[in-house]
């Protein structure tokens, strides 16, 4: 168990709708950054929180927002889903040194 | 910018051999962090090592080790002995700037790794 909850795990919505994709980091941890994995393929950067703030983005769709809230959790939102947002995404926490990325078990999107 | 390739798509190796999956990596940063994760058929993603730009040995986790070569800029993971269980999607990620706090980490293709009793 890496510390790191992401709820929930499977998620079916159609095109077009909205959801929230929730995460909570190891105790402690102050960064928390969202991947995006499609079928077969690596890991795709979106979005990186420490303390709250936003500090790095990547290749993160406009329709798809996050946010770190005071108790560090973070939220990832997908909105206007279409079929090609389909994929597993993950979130991951550090602490300040950074020299471990600590994973969640990642919310499989399935949109219809 | 940063990039992280990985040429090997899939490899075989019979169990028990030594294993290298070869990992490149691009940054202008002189301060920088390389890791490698394992992503075994249940999906989960389990660390397995890390090397820092700064330091001067290589990284070893039991039976992994990174081999660094600073020079020609490439991480490559060595696996000794390897086992059944060894069969898994492995990912090289490198963390760009100094301090962690205001980076982004990124990953390689992965290199599909299947061990042949």
């Amino acid at each position: 168990d890496s510390g790191v909850t992401q709820t929930p795990k499977h998620l079916i919505t159609a095109t077009g709708q909205r959801v929230t994709l929730r995460c909570s980091p190891r105790s402690g941890d102050l960064s928390v950054y969202w991947y995006q994995q499609s079928l077969d393929q690596g890991l795709q950067f979106l979005i990186h929180y420490y303390n709250g703030e936003e500090r790095a983005k990547g290749n993160i769709l406009e329709r798809f927002s996050a946010q770190q809230f005071p108790d560090l959790h973070s939220e990832l939102n997908l909105s206007s889903l279409e079929l090609g947002d389909s994929a597993l995404y993950f979130c991951a926490s550090s602490d300040r040194v950074g020299e471990k990325l600590f994973f969640g078990s990642g919310t499989q999107l399935s949109v219809l | 910018a940063q990039k992280i390739t990985q040429t090997q798509p899939g490899m075989f190796v019979q169990e028990k051999e030594a294993v290298t999956l070869d990992c490149t990596y691009d940054t202008s940063d002189q301060s920088y962090g390389l890791f490698w994760y394992k992503q075994p058929s249940s999906g989960e993603m389990i660390f397995l090592i890390y090397q820092g730009s700064y330091d001067e040995q290589n990284a070893t986790e039991g039976r992994y080790s990174l081999n660094f070569q600073k020079a020609r800029k490439s991480a490559n993971l060595v696996i000794s002995a390897s086992q059944l269980g060894d069969s898994a999607m492995y990912f090289c990620a490198m963390r760009e700037a100094g301090y962690s706090s205001a980076s982004k980490i990124i990953f390689g293709s992965g290199t599909r790794l299947s061990i042949r009793p």
